[in-house]
């Protein structure tokens, strides 16, 4: 079983709607978990951090994390195909980040 | 404020060959890290140094080696390089060695053929 499992894609959603990306993690100890979005050729970019239950929001994009569950997701509202990218799941175990394998989004104009 | 900046950004070695890779983290950061990025994979973690003293180190073989300086800077060598070594190599700055957010540098992009 992978640490952090993510569903590769691509998520295809139209301009203006809202995407919704999943993540789920098996180290019940985590205490932080990140998104990070990777353009093609590029490095990662955090854009969210989340540390306890519940929702947090940052303009459009919506962290949400649930520990009993071990489930964290990550929602972009009024999606641009500016946001067409690969969106990284992360957790933090044992002094590193562990990474899922991603989920390419595609939003379409 | 700069980022975090690493170098070289390309390279291409053969195999058998030595690579050293380099990293700044941001101003005021203490602990780097080192992940390794193959194409449709996420970031795998190599090593986490932090105050000079290595605190983390991953699933990667001996041949693999970072170390850090006074000024927090870091390099990550690869000995007897591999064709499988061909990844995309990412420094991640943060502020501390415990679970704060980390930013990464533009990576280095290492070919061995």
């Amino acid at each position: 079983q992978k640490e952090v499992e993510q569903n590769s894609g691509p998520l295809s959603v139209p301009e203006g709607a809202i995407a919704s990306l999943n993540c789920t993690y098996s180290d019940r100890v985590s205490q932080s978990f990140f998104w990070y979005r990777q353009y093609s050729g590029k490095s990662p970019e955090l854009i969210m951090s989340i540390y306890s239950n519940g929702d947090k929001e940052d303009g459009r994009f919506t962290a949400q994390l649930n520990k009993a569950s071990q489930y964290v997701s990550l929602l972009i509202r009024d999606s641009q195909p500016s946001d067409s990218a690969t969106y990284l799941c992360a957790a933090h175990m044992w002094r590193a980040l562990t990474f899922g394998s991603g989920t390419r989004l595609q939003v379409q104009p | 404020d700069a980022g975090v900046t690493q170098s070289p950004t390309h390279l291409i070695k053969t195999r058998g060959q030595q690579v050293t890779l380099r990293c700044s983290p941001i101003s005021g950061h203490k602990s780097v890290s080192w992940y390794q990025q193959v194409l449709g994979q996420g970031p795998q973690f190599i090593f986490q140094y932090y105050e000079k003293e290595e605190r983390g180190r991953g699933n990667f073989p001996d041949r693999f080696s970072a170390r850090q300086f006074p000024n927090y800077s870091s390099e990550l060598n690869v000995n007897a390089l591999l064709l499988g070594d061909s990844a995309l190599y990412l420094c991640a700055s943060s502020l501390e060695a415990k679970e704060t957010e980390a930013f990464f540098g533009q990576g280095t992009r290492l070919t061995v053929v």
